[in-house]
């Protein structure tokens, strides 16, 4: 497996109150992402980095914010949970070449009640 | 906007089967990627197809495609239950934008089962 680990595993939150996760990678990878992943939607990207402190919004960004200050930490902030935002998130690595496809962590399933 | 497409969503075979699942996409671009999904795990590379034409073979899966028509086939041989799991097809939309690596557009993911 590529080096990257996503915490926490799981989280239950409630409506209104901020959560952070973290996707931690020790490949030195340039490019990290933000995936999240519905049933019936397949994987829509939410944010992405292409290096230290350069993020760009994907489709999906409203309702979430990045930071990356370190290479090897990528968070994800959802500002002020809804329901909607019950989902897996994904965290994924890229070298930035077409020959490298991204890399996946295991996964965050989050649950907002 | 991109539109990535894959069907059948949902197939049920027969061991011992051969199968065909597409990956129609909507804008210009000769980077196709597949992955496979375990249940509750994460998504694992399968392959990366970079050119028209392009055919790439690993046990019982083949993947192939064809930009001209922005189309993508992972053809299954001889189905095991091993190859349970579901298929995703992601297309890299930014290939002229001489930028970075911008991200995969993923299909919805074709669930496979298959029966012995």
């Amino acid at each position: 497996d590529a080096g990257i680990t996503q915490s926490p595993r799981h989280k239950v939150t409630e409506t209104g109150t901020p959560v952070t996760l973290r996707c931690h990678q020790t490949e030195n990878h340039r490019y990290m992402y933000w995936y999240r992943q519905d049933p019936g939607h397949g994987l829509r990207l939410i944010h992405y980095s292409y290096g230290v402190k350069d993020t760009d919004k994907g489709e999906v960004s409203d309702g979430y914010s990045v930071s990356r200050s370190k290479t090897e930490d990528f968070l994800l902030t959802l500002e002020s949970a809804t329901s909607s935002q019950t989902s897996v998130y994904f965290c994924a690595i890229s070298e930035g070449t077409e020959y490298s496809p991204l890399h996946f962590g295991n996964g965050t399933r989050l649950t907002v009640t | 906007e991109l539109k990535v497409e894959q069907n059948p969503l949902f197939l049920s075979m027969q061991e011992e089967k051969n199968y065909t699942i597409y990956c129609n996409y909507s804008t210009t671009s000769d980077r196709l990627y597949w992955y496979r999904q375990d249940p509750g795990k994460s998504l694992e590379s399968l392959f990366v197809l970079l050119s028209n034409g392009a055919v790439k073979q690993e046990g019982r899966l083949m993947a192939s495609l064809d930009t001209k028509a922005r189309l993508s086939t992972l053809h299954i041989t001889a189905a095991v239950h091993d190859l349970s799991a579901t298929y995703f097809c992601a297309v890299d939309p930014y290939y002229f934008s001489g930028g970075g690596a911008d991200g995969l557009t993923f299909g919805k993911g074709t669930h496979l089962i298959i029966q012995p």
